[in-house]
């Protein structure tokens, strides 16, 4: 099946620093890719759909300053976390949409991305 | 707007045993109905679809059948493992309008040898 890869699995950072999460499409293209937040034993919260080469549309009650998402290429988006702060760790995952083929509506998921603040 | 509802974990459960994870939605027009797994560690995975009423989804021993009549959209499997052991998410995206992809809660299911 497709694989998409998010790197870095984890990170730790300072407060008031900037982290970049990148989501890579590997075998396919994907002209949207969708950023989730999951909080502990909570489900996966949308934050924003991002598409190829345009601004991302951001879920209502995320800071699309405080969470900027750029979508440049078919295969690479990358989600920065701006002057990030102990309530900003979290785990977060991204999605890709397969471009080619029928609409099946699957998605297929990032490994995730767990930020931890200090 | 659309929404999924599912039962409340941990579900703990003895190797064989048989397992039931209720999922109920609520969605405009007729959405495609997905079970995505989520081992330790790991990212989500899609576990099995239907896309259209009475369809049955079924992957690695699990099934679910989409019932239009109730709703519901129920994870079964007749004999769990202990590999079996992750959250689970059923998760629905609309053929109407914008097509996001929305999650229940998940549940956790527990498998002890």
């Amino acid at each position: 099946g497709a694989v998409v890869s998010q790197h870095p699995s984890w990170v730790i950072c300072k407060s008031g620093t900037s982290v970049k999460i990148e989501c890579r499409s590997l075998d396919f293209q994907a002209t949207t890719m969708f950023w989730y937040r999951q909080f502990p034993k909570q489900s996966l919260m949308l934050m924003a759909t991002s598409n190829e080469g345009s601004k991302a549309t951001y879920e209502q009650g995320v800071e699309k300053d405080k969470f900027l998402i750029n979508h440049a290429s078919l295969t690479l988006s990358t989600l920065t976390v701006t002057s990030a702060h102990p309530e900003d760790s979290s785990f977060y995952i991204c999605s890709a949409r397969d471009r080619t083929g029928p609409y099946t509506g699957e998605l297929f998921f990032g490994e995730g991305s767990r930020l931890t603040v200090l | 707007g659309n929404s999924v509802t599912q039962m409340e974990g941990p579900v703990t459960l003895s190797e064989e045993a048989f397992l039931t994870i209720n999922c109920t939605y609520t969605a405009t027009g007729y959405p495609s109905l997905f079970w995505y797994v989520q081992y330790p560690g790991e990212g989500l995975q899609l576990l099995l679809k239907a896309t259209k009423a009475d369809d049955k989804g079924s992957n690695k021993g699990f099934e679910a059948t989409y019932r239009k009549e109730t709703t519901s959209f129920h994870l079964e499997k007749g004999s769990v493992q202990v590999s079996d052991s992750a959250v689970y998410f059923c998760a629905l995206i609309s053929n109407t309008g914008f097509q996001k992809l929305v999650f229940g809660t998940g549940t956790r299911l527990l498998v002890s040898p």
